[in-house]
């Protein structure tokens, strides 16, 4: 089945400790995406990857760190979380990147206090 | 001037009705628009994409774009209570021709 997997699917954490959320897709795309998602605030583009070892930042970056060391994996590495950073998380993976479609993950509900 | 801009509802219409969902957008050489679709708790999902002007049609859904006003919508006929979600529009910002940006979202509620 092809799709998109993130783990942890729902994570509390303390400020300060840092974190990985996991994504991984099966459809041998080559853009991946990472999204945040507040009440209010739509879908909001953290990194993106075109390709291998290729990674760029979206509109909301700061806090966040991202690798693309194979085309399946893009991780997403919080290396000293604030509260300011519990939202909902997605991880999104496409083609040819924002002329296609997307296939989004599950989401991981993350809290920070 | 926000980037992509929806109205934020929430919107409410009967069963069988049309239901109407607007979205702006502000870069002139836009190229690729989605709708997506997402209930309470799920991910999105892609229910229409349309990337020249007019309107493209799939079941109950039509989407409409007017590249000269800058907007795109959406419109779905005889509305279910399953279609209860928020509606998600998305544009390929020419600014940005890599990444995706998307509109805040419409709650659709569709009363029985």
């Amino acid at each position: 089945e092809a799709q998109v997997t993130q783990n942890p699917r729902y994570l509390i954490t303390v400020t300060g400790k840092k974190l990985t959320v996991t994504c991984s897709q099966n459809m041998n795309h080559e853009y991946m995406s990472w999204y945040r998602q507040d009440p209010g605030l739509g879908l909001r583009q953290i990194y993106y990857s075109m390709n291998v070892e290729v990674t760029d930042k979206g509109d909301v970056p700061e806090g966040y760190k991202v690798s693309r060391k194979e085309k399946r994996n893009f991780p997403l590495i919080l290396e000293s979380p604030s509260p300011n950073q519990t939202s909902l998380y997605f991880c999104a993976s496409s083609l040819a990147g924002g002329w296609d479609e997307q296939f989004f993950g599950p989401g991981t509900r993350l809290t920070v206090l | 001037q926000k980037e992509v801009e929806q109205n934020s509802g929430p919107l409410s219409v009967p069963e069988g009705a049309i239901a109407s969902l607007n979205c702006t957008y502000s870069d002139r050489g836009s190229q690729s628009f989605f709708w997506y679709r997402q209930y309470s708790g799920k991910s999105p999902e892609l229910i229409m994409s349309i990337y020249s002007n007019g309107d493209k049609e799939d079941g109950r859904f039509t989407a409409q774009l007017n590249k000269a006003s800058q907007y795109v919508s959406l419109l779905i006929r005889d509305s279910q209570p399953s279609d209860s979600a928020t509606y998600l529009c998305a544009v390929n910002i020419l600014s940005s021709a890599r990444q995706l940006t998307f509109g805040s979202g419409t709650q659709l509620t569709v009363l029985p």
